[in-house]
């Protein structure tokens, strides 16, 4: 149990499908980064969220977009997934960036 | 992309053995950490080395850092077959805003 709850732990769409995947962060982080991990490589960073602000990207188009909440939750959403989107999401909160707590990550299948 | 490199991709030992894993990354850093996956599954941090830092020891851990060779290794000390897992190094850029840009693993596997 470490605190960061992802859901869904695993889901499958369609190519040209748009999707929602949600974390739940510890109360009081109030930054959030998701990452992109796919099978057999390392996390790749997407975006992070400070304050509600996102306040760094990665190299991922803009149909990767999220939403961090007041409540210390956040989202990420991708529109007209791709079947290279199938991957781990993994989502990673913190107090001002400093030692991040990771998810489980939601498996998300593309076909 | 990928900022580290890890070295070996795999390993494979006997239980009691040490294991070492190399990482290698490119740009300045605040600091550089070590996390462990399971099969797929999320990322347990282990250890993290800020870059005024020669060595730091947790347990069976231990981390060195090179900023001039911009280079760290981790070693696992007496092995155990619950050690088996992928371990990554992720390092803390200058400038970065916190994110952290990992490399691409070692797969451990221990056997018993």
């Amino acid at each position: 149990e470490t605190g960061v709850t992802q859901s869904p732990t695993h889901l499958i769409k369609t190519r040209g499908q748009q999707v929602t995947l949600r974390c739940s962060s510890q109360s009081g982080h109030n930054t959030v980064s998701w990452y992109q991990q796919a099978l057999g490589q390392g996390p790749q960073f997407i975006f992070q969220y400070y304050r509600e602000e996102e306040n760094g990207r990665g190299n991922f188009p803009p149909r990767f977009s999220g939403l961090q909440f007041p409540n210390y939750s956040s989202e990420l959403n991708v529109n007209a997934l791709e079947l290279d989107d199938s991957a781990l999401y993994l989502c990673a909160s913190s107090f001002e960036g400093h030692g991040y707590t990771f998810g489980s990550g939601t498996r998300l299948t593309v076909v | 992309s990928q900022q580290g490199e890890e070295d070996p991709q795999a390993l494979s030992i006997q239980e009691g053995e040490n294991a070492t894993m190399n990482c290698s990354y490119k740009t300045s850093i605040n600091n550089l950490q070590w996390y462990r996956q399971n099969s797929g599954r999320g990322l347990v941090h282990l250890i993290l080395i800020r870059s005024n830092e020669r060595e730091k020891h947790s347990g069976r851990l231990r981390v060195t850092l090179d900023t001039s060779k911009k280079s760290s290794s981790l070693l696992i000390t007496a092995s155990r077959a619950a050690d088996t897992a992928s371990y990554f190094c992720a390092t803390d850029a200058k400038g970065s805003a916190r994110q952290l840009t990992f490399g691409s693993g070692t797969q451990l596997t221990v056997l018993p």
